[in-house]
């Protein structure tokens, strides 16, 4: 079956960096795009980014353009999230999730059980 | 940028009520929304997926309707596993972008 597995979350500093890492397993990870969302304790669900099966197309929310730069490493099925000049707002369970294409448009159909971020001083 | 809400932002119910939740979207998105679930301290489970089709493995109990702005999730029969929080979701192609809407607590 699907799995994935975050990992690298923790506490940082404002001003810092983290990479977290996702694991997949139980499908072919190079024929998947793949997604961070992110939620705030106690707050609703959050799109992050999203980057295609090949690595190809990233696109971000507008909330961490520029600070934050997903990728993948398909020979080891691994999805990864940078993140630099991470800020009180960024405190947050960090999801990975598969992309899932549709008839109408697109979803997210698996999830991993998530990586807390908490940045404070 | 596409909005979603919901309503009601929570409710109360019991075993076997017959709930309904609402999601309207701020433009026409056709068929493009889905539900997920989210029991606390989990990670959200997709539910229906283009406003109507039923995931696989998601019991029948949950349905999905709708097209254009306004769109409808129901529980019938409610089950105890089902006290959760469901939000929806749409997709922007241009550009490539997700939104959820602020979710709907169901508990007793």
């Amino acid at each position: 079956q699907v799995r994935l597995v975050e990992s690298g979350g923790g506490v940082v500093q404002p001003g810092r960096s983290l990479r977290l890492s996702c694991a997949a397993s139980g499908f072919i990870f190079n024929n998947f795009g793949m997604h961070w969302v992110r939620q705030a304790p106690g707050k609703g669900l959050e799109w992050v980014t999203i980057i295609s099966y090949d690595g190809s197309n990233k696109y971000y929310a507008d909330s961490v353009r520029g600070r934050f730069t997903i990728s993948r490493d398909n020979s080891k099925s691994t999805l990864y999230l940078q993140m630099n000049s991470l800020r009180a707002e960024d405190t947050a369970v960090y999801y990975c999730a598969r992309d899932f294409y549709t008839n109408s448009g697109r979803s997210f159909q698996d999830w991993g059980q998530g990586t807390l971020v908490t940045v404070s001083s | 940028d596409i909005q979603l809400t919901q309503s009601p932002s929570s409710l109360s119910a019991s075993v076997g009520d017959r709930v309904s939740i609402t999601c309207q979207a701020s433009q026409d998105i056709s068929t493009s929304l889905n539900w997920y679930q989210q029991k606390s301290g989990k990670a959200p489970e997709l539910l229906i997926y283009d406003a109507s089709n039923l995931q696989s493995g998601v019991p029948s109990r949950f349905s999905g309707s709708g097209s254009g702005t306004d769109f409808t999730f129901t529980i019938s029969n409610l089950q105890p596993e089902d006290f959760a929080t469901y939000y929806c979701q749409q997709y922007d192609n241009i550009p490539p972008g997700f939104t959820f809407g602020p979710g709907t607590r169901v508990d007793f």
